[in-house]
């Protein structure tokens, strides 16, 4: 029972943008906690792709860009290309629970 | 290098035990908080536990149930496993945290996973 939502998929044509949301609530995302994103790829651990709602780590493309506001955050994939179908995840901190918490994932097609 | 490898995961009968071992490299084990996320066949993720140096964490789902502990001098994350149960049948990642404070800890390296079967 994630506390974090996600739409289960979303798909684009190559060179569109897409973006995923994650919607959280005022004891995680809206108590200031920040979200990251992940990128997994069938058999394969996730990997991380954006950090502190809004940073990449390096080497990870600039077409990858995070944002946070209020109790919900996104991330944009603009310049969509075939490499990037793969499952995405948010994460976050819950102060009500203690814990660290997943959205529910999103899988990427590219068309 | 970070490098991260477990092992330890399995076949088990339910109510049964296992211990998962995760090997560090690359990094100072002591200074950084770690956890274990796991991730049941075609679901989605789910943290499981963290230790740092003060009381670990667990989710709710495994509370009593799973340990987690280090062992700094070997470099060792583990995580012990009892009275099992098929819905804890899953992939098991041992990952480092990083950042600060605790709220905005995101899990910089991951290991490949071992996964832990619990047959009913």
């Amino acid at each position: 029972q994630s506390v974090l939502t996600q739409p289960p998929s979303v798909s684009g044509a190559p060179g569109q943008r897409v973006t995923i949301s994650c919607t959280g609530s005022s004891s995680n995302i809206g108590a200031g906690s920040d979200v990251h994103w992940y990128q997994q790829f069938p058999g394969t651990a996730p990997k991380p792709l954006i950090y502190g709602n809004t940073n990449r780590p390096s080497g990870v493309p600039d077409r990858f860009t995070g944002s946070k506001s209020g109790t919900s955050a996104s991330l944009a994939i603009t310049g969509l290309q075939a490499e990037d179908e793969a499952d995405y995840y948010c994460q976050s901190y819950d102060s009500s629970l203690t814990a660290y918490v997943f959205g529910t994932g999103t899988k990427v097609t590219v068309l | 290098e970070v490098q991260l490898l477990e092992s330890g995961g399995g076949l088990v009968q339910s109510g049964g035990s296992l211990r998962l071992s995760c090997v560090a490299s690359g990094f100072t084990v002591s200074a950084f908080a770690m956890s274990w996320v796991r991730q049941a066949p075609g679901k989605g993720l789910e943290w499981v536990s963290l230790v740092t140096g003060t009381t670990p964490l667990y989710t709710e789902s495994v509370k009593g149930r799973f340990t987690i502990s280090r062992d700094t001098s070997r470099r060792t994350l583990y995580l012990q496993m009892n009275s099992l149960r098929a819905e804890d049948t899953a992939m098991y990642y041992c990952t480092k945290m990083e950042g600060h404070p605790m709220n905005k800890w995101w899990l910089d390296y991951w290991g490949r996973g071992t996964l832990v079967t619990v047959s009913s």
